[in-house]
Parts: structure tokens; sequence; C-alpha cells
């Protein structure tokens, strides 16, 4: 079966400092990666989607690849009390659909 | 339209009646999605069309769930004498293809009372 985890959490940070949320996934086959931002009450959205290994920066998020160890991770600079939401890694592996983690709640406290 | 819309955003029902709830989604997304997400839960797939056709119906929970898609356009899933346990947001996304990933329409909320 194929499976991406996540930890569930919540993974609590102070404002300022750097969020650190991890995902990793079981098939080597997987070809796409993607985080979502869900908060409370509302849709996930996509944040930032990564298809090779290293880092990709876009502002405060930073999305890292590595293939080899199948995980995935997103680093938040400068976590502000708005980022505080669940965080979906998700995982292209074939078949025109996407799998989902469960999510790892981040809160960041002023 | 400029993103997936959903229809109603929320829906009260009384147990064992049907609802039908609806899905717009990007213009010239052949590939369309519906999930539902119970209250604290994960996305839990339900269906995935490509165009007209859905070639993965796997996530259905019971033959009470049913889905269509016309037009390769609007998708409506139909949920037949309503439970309890059927209270979830149902999610609608949709995608030119999942290797790009998906957009979320803004969910319908659905309390079965």
């Amino acid at each position: 079966q194929k499976e991406v985890e996540q930890n569930s959490g919540p993974l609590s940070v102070p404002e300022g400092a750097i969020a650190s949320l991890n995902c990793t996934y079981s098939d080597r086959g997987s070809q796409s990666f993607f985080w979502y931002r869900q908060y409370s009450g509302k849709s996930p959205e996509l944040i930032m989607f990564i298809y090779s290994n290293g880092d990709k920066e876009d502002g405060r998020f930073t999305a890292q690849l590595n293939k080899a160890s199948q995980y995935v991770s997103l680093l938040i600079r400068d976590s502000q009390p708005s980022d505080s939401a669940t965080y979906l890694c998700a995982v292209y592996t074939g078949f025109q659909k996407l799998v989902f983690g469960t999510g790892t709640r981040l809160l960041v406290s002023p | 339209g400029a993103g997936v819309s959903q229809s109603p955003s929320n829906k009260v029902t009384e147990k064992g009646k049907d609802v039908e709830l609806r899905c717009d989604p990007i213009s010239g997304h052949t590939a369309l999605y519906w999930y539902r997400q119970r209250l604290g839960q994960g996305l839990e797939f339900l269906i995935y069309f490509q165009g007209n056709s859905a070639p993965d119906k796997s996530g259905l929970p019971s033959d009470r769930f049913s889905a269509e898609r016309t037009g390769e356009s609007v998708s409506t899933l139909t949920i037949q004498r309503t439970q309890q346990e059927d209270s979830a947001v149902y999610l609608c996304a949709s995608s030119l293809s999942a290797n790009y990933g998906y957009t979320f329409g803004s969910g319908t909320r659905l309390t079965v009372v």
C-alpha cells in the first residue's frame, strides 16, 4: 500500500522561529511532491511543490526533497501566528491521484 | 471559472433523505476528484473523474454514494438515504494532471440530523 506518513503534532514553535515539518513516503517511484496548508474550517491550499532532489525556496517557505531517503520536508522561516494551520504532505505516485498524509498541526505562539 | 466552485456551502438534512452536492471545476481541468473529511480527520478519497468517465471509484464507501460528471465540467455527488456518519465536509478538487497538484474548492459541510 502506498503510504505517506506525517507526525500529527501539534508542533509548537515561538513566533520568529523556524518550523520544520517532515513527511516520509513508501513508494520509490513517486514523482512529485506537494505541501498543502489547511486552516481550521477551510479547504486545503497548495503552497509548495517540488519535483527534484534538493531545496526549493519560495519566500519564507523551503521545500526539501531527498528521494534516496524517501522524505520531503517543509521549512517555514520567521514563523508567524498566521502560519498556524495543518500542513498536508501529498505525493504523486502515478494513476492520476495524489496520496495525502494525515497532516501535521502547527501552532505558532506570539 | 477562476476557482473550483462547490454548492451548497452548508447542508443540513434529516437522516434518510437524499442529498446532491455540486462541483464546478476550473475551466479546462479534465481531472476532478471528490474527497470526504470528517471533523479532525484527514482527507478520504472518494472518486476520480477523467473527463466524463470515472476510472477510480474505489473510495465510495457504500452503494448509497454515487457521482456523475457531465460535459467534462460539472460533477454531482449524490448520497442516498443519508446516515449520521455521512456528516462531514465534502471537498472537490480539479487538475489538468495530478502530477501538477490539485486545486480544492471550499467544500460542502453536510450535517445529518
